[in-house]
Order: structure tokens, then C-alpha cells, then sequence
């Protein structure tokens, strides 16, 4: 199975400032068809996970321009420019290119 | 409007079945594929399984194999898991959700624990 290693596990930011989060994946996730098939899920508390970003770097319909995605073969970076509280949560990577589809162990979000 | 709501999560006795069903709407049903993805209480993401439209092609995690069956009822737009000798292990929410190379919606979530 495909590993997805997610640092850091936790982030605690302060509103207003950036952050970031690494991605790794044990194999390319680059299919034939030239797409790379990784995805960024948040999952805020008591609700189910929503999809943020696709295919590494697009942008799922609503989700703010704040956010951003990046990388390729097997490292990848979920970016989010200007923290806001409505931002707390956790944050999922996930790769579906090869079966079982696997997740990140998740990256826990806090505001200062 | 995609929506996507869950059913059938229960308590039940290791061993035991449970099926669970998710009533899909807001899309052409029959179009996508489906997957089950669960959740264990305060722990991370777990694809289930997932089924083509046609339900001729049917994937799952190792897990799971041999004890959970997903299927569809395409006319009712309508995704099931049915689930048998069920562990302690399998508690989670289990979620319904749309996609095959990425899954974009997902439901609220039912809730099975199995416990004696």
C-alpha cells in the first residue's frame, strides 16, 4: 500500500500569518493519463471532510483562493496564505492512483 | 445540490451484521462511482471500498475482504454496505461518498459500534 506521511501533525497559527503542510507519498502518484491524482480534504470538527483541492493544485468549486496546492511525483505542499479562525480543523492528503486508496494521518490545525 | 445521507448505523455485538445504505441526490447517481470511507473515533481516514457504475467492479481494503459487500441500487440511487462478522475494529463512522480518482462529496456520516 501506498504510505502518505503528513508533517507536521499539528500547527497552531496565529490569524492573519501562513502555513503549511508537507505531503509525502511512498510511490509517484503520477498515472499514465499525465494526472497526478493527490487531494486535500479539511474535516472541521463534528462535521465530515470536504474536499479543498485537487489533483495537487486545483481549487474545489467555493473553496477561498487562500488556499493553495503544489508538488509533484511524491512530495506535495497544501498552503494557506492568511489563516483565518474559521480554518481550525484537521487536514487530510489522500492519494487514489493506486489501490487502496490511502490517507495522511492528518494534520490538526489550532488558532493562537 | 449533491447530497449524500447515510443510514443503518447501529450498535451490534462483535460477529454480527449491520447494512448500511446511502440515499444520493442533487446528481445522476448512475453516472459516478461510489465508496465507503470510514472514520474510528478521534482517529484519521480509511477508504472502505468502492463500486463502478455498473457494479461489475467492486474494490475493497484488505480488512475487509470476504466480510463487507458493497453494492447499488442504480433506479433508487441508492449505495449499501453490508457488513458481516463484524470486530470491534470496525467501529467508526462510515461514510458515504462520490468519486472514483478522487472523491468529491461525502455525507454526514452513520455511526456502528461494535461492542459486547
Amino acid at each position: 500500500d501506498i504510505v502518505m506521511t503528513q508533517t507536521p501533525l499539528s500547527l497552531s497559527v496565529t490569524p492573519g500569518q501562513p502555513a503549511s503542510i508537507s505531503c509525502k507519498s511512498s510511490q509517484s502518484l503520477l498515472y499514465s493519463d499525465g494526472k497526478t491524482y493527490l487531494y486535500w480534504y479539511q474535516q472541521k470538527p463534528g462535521q465530515s471532510p470536504q474536499l479543498l483541492i485537487y489533483e495537487v493544485s486545483t481549487r474545489f468549486s467555493g473553496v477561498p483562493d487562500r488556499f493553495s496546492g503544489s508538488g509533484s511525483g511524491t512530495d506535495f505542499t497544501l498552503k494557506i496564505s492568511r489563516v483565518e479562525a474559521e480554518d481550525v480543523g484537521v487536514y487530510y492528503c489522500m492519494q487514489s492512483i493506486h489501490l487502496p486508496y490511502t490517507f495522511g494521518q492528518g494534520t490538526k490545525l489550532e488558532i493562537k | 445540490e449533491v447530497q449524500l445521507v447515510e443510514s443503518g448505523g447501529d450498535l451490534v455485538q462483535p460477529g454480527g451484521s449491520l447494512r448500511l445504505s446511502c440515499a444520493a441526490s442533487g446528481f445522476t447517481f448512475s453516472r459516478y462511482w461510489m465508496s465507503w470511507v470510514r472514520q474510528a473515533p478521534g482517529k484519521g481516514l480509511e477508504w472502505v471500498a468502492n463500486i463502478n457504475q455498473s457494479g461489475s467492479e467492486k474494490y475493497y481494503v484488505d480488512s475487509v475482504k470476504g466480510r463487507f459487500t458493497i453494492s447499488r441500487d442504480s433506479a433508487k440511487s441508492s449505495l449499501f454496505l453490508q457488513m458481516n462478522s463484524l470486530r470491534v475494529e470496525d467501529t467508526a463512522v462510515y461514510y458515504c461518498a462520490r468519486g472514483r480518482l478522487g472523491i468529491d462529496y461525502w455525507g454526514q456520516g452513520t455511526l456502528v459500534t461494535v461492542s459486547s
